[in-house]
């Protein structure tokens, strides 16, 4: 069966320091690959997605990036963290653009 | 589209009523569509789907509607139990491999 791992859970970091989230999936193989990053009490805003290894795609312009270096890891970067990148962010992954996506549980991040 | 700048409506409901959440979607393209809900500090879970060339479709407890004419998906949740108390998401894709997320709804059920 297929899985999927998002770390850490729980992160704080301090304003302009450097940030590196990790996802992810197993069993599975050429997946899609998404960012979503979800305000307190707000939508999953879609920030990148990725349908295959180098591939990214970014959906809204801001201080990420996004690295998917292996078929099945997709890893959201920082080189300078603002108050403002503080959220919930969440993985997912698919085996296609048209079927259900499944998703990891989050990593928290606190910007202070 | 995303309007994921926007505080989440509420919907309260009564143990035992059903539950109707609605959600609009503009990409008159989008050809597949997904519910999901999501618990306090979890991700989003599947619920149901439902592909365009469907309107209705069943499962356990919930029924999703699609409505391509206004571009309006609805899901019905029969026999609210607290367990349901979540935020509930639609999100559509279509032939560009992104996932976009609808408003959000927040359901709270009381006994």
């Amino acid at each position: 069966s297929q899985t999927i791992h998002q770390w850490p859970a729980t992160l704080v970091q301090p304003v302009g320091s450097p940030l590196s989230l990790e996802c992810t999936v197993e069993g599975t193989s050429n997946p899609n690959l998404y960012w979503y990053r979800q305000a307190a009490g707000r939508g999953l805003q879609l920030l990148f997605y990725s349908v295959g290894i180098g591939q990214i795609s970014s959906e809204v312009p801001q201080n990420l990036s996004a690295s998917r270096p292996q078929d099945r890891q997709f890893i959201l970067s920082s080189k300078k963290l603002l108050l403002s990148d503080s959220g919930f962010y969440l993985c997912a992954w698919s085996e296609d653009g048209t079927t259900e996506a499944f998703f990891g549980q989050g990593t928290r991040l606190t910007v202070v | 589209g995303e309007s994921v700048g926007l505080h989440l409506p509420t919907l309260s409901v009564q143990e035992g009523d059903n539950s109707i959440i609605n959600c609009a979607y503009s990409n008159s393209a989008s050809d597949y569509f997904i519910w999901y809900k999501q618990e306090s500090g979890k991700g989003p879970q599947f619920i149901i789907d439902i592909r365009s060339n469907m309107d209705k479709r069943q499962g356990q407890r919930v029924t999703v509607l699609l409505n391509k004419t206004v571009k309006h998906l609805s899901l019905q949740i029969a026999a609210t139990q607290p367990g349901d108390s979540a935020v509930y998401f639609c999100a559509e894709t279509g032939n560009t491999d992104k996932l976009i997320f609808g408003t959000g709804t927040r359901l709270q059920v009381f006994p």
